[in-house]
């Protein structure tokens, strides 16, 4: 079945880095976008940014500009997301979510990756 | 970009209709008929109900309907149920983002 699947989850300290991976399968990785959309605790969704599946072009919201790369190895149909800098307000539940080319929603998400901030 | 506002909360009763709002602007919901809306149960990830403002996935049931007017998109969940009871979230593709979400409804079945 079409699955989204994500990495554990992370402790890391303030100014650490943390990478995320999402590995995909049962569909055609190069027929979506690799979305990321994190979620504070208690919180709503935050949109993160998005990865080109045809090429390595990549939009991110301005606020994670310069702290947030996405990448991909489409040879194992796994996306990534690494943000550096962590401050304590990055603590949150990262979620990789596809988007079929020429849509706009988010068809199908990954389970989410807790990632907690703390010295 | 500000999120879309949706109501902390809203409640009704089994078998009742509830409609929860989406308020954006002319640069998001008003720009596009690009509005999904999500819904999500605690620890889960989101499940999509309603894209491109109506339309409904396969599986999903036709007690929920999506609309928009100007600015502001609507969700209505007709004939409720105990296992709707859950947060949702509004989406839509914007001139800028260029997506956004709103912060989230909270539904209480009674």
């Amino acid at each position: 079945q079409e699955q989204l699947v994500q990495s554990g989850a992370e402790l890391r300290k303030p100014g650490a880095s943390v990478k995320i991976s999402c590995k995909a399968s049962g569909f055609e990785f190069t027929d979506y976008y690799i979305h990321w959309v994190r979620q504070a605790p208690g919180q709503g969704l935050e949109w993160m940014g998005r990865i080109n599946p045809k090429n390595i072009g990549t939009n991110s919201v301005q606020k994670f500009l310069g702290r947030v790369t996405m990448t991909k190895d489409t040879s194992i149909t796994t996306a990534y997301m690494e943000l550096r800098g962590l401050r304590s307000d990055d603590t949150a539940v990262y979620y990789c979510a596809r988007v079929r080319l020429g849509s706009t929603h988010f068809d199908h998400w990954g389970q989410g990756t807790l990632v907690t901030v703390s010295s | 970009q500000s999120a879309l506002t949706q109501p902390a909360s809203v409640s009704g009763s089994l078998g009742q209709s509830i409609t929860i709002s989406c308020a954006g602007t002319s640069n998001d919901v008003g720009a596009f008929n690009y509005v999904s809306w999500y819904q999500q149960y605690p620890g889960k990830a989101p499940k999509v109900l309603i894209y491109e403002v109506s339309n409904r996935p396969s599986g999903v049931s036709n007690r929920f309907s999506g609309s928009k007017s100007g600015n502001t998109a609507s969700l209505t969940i007709s004939g409720l149920q105990a296992e709707d009871e859950a947060d949702y979230f509004c989406s839509s593709y914007t001139t800028k983002s260029p997506w956004v979400f709103g912060g989230g409804t909270k539904l209480t079945v009674l």
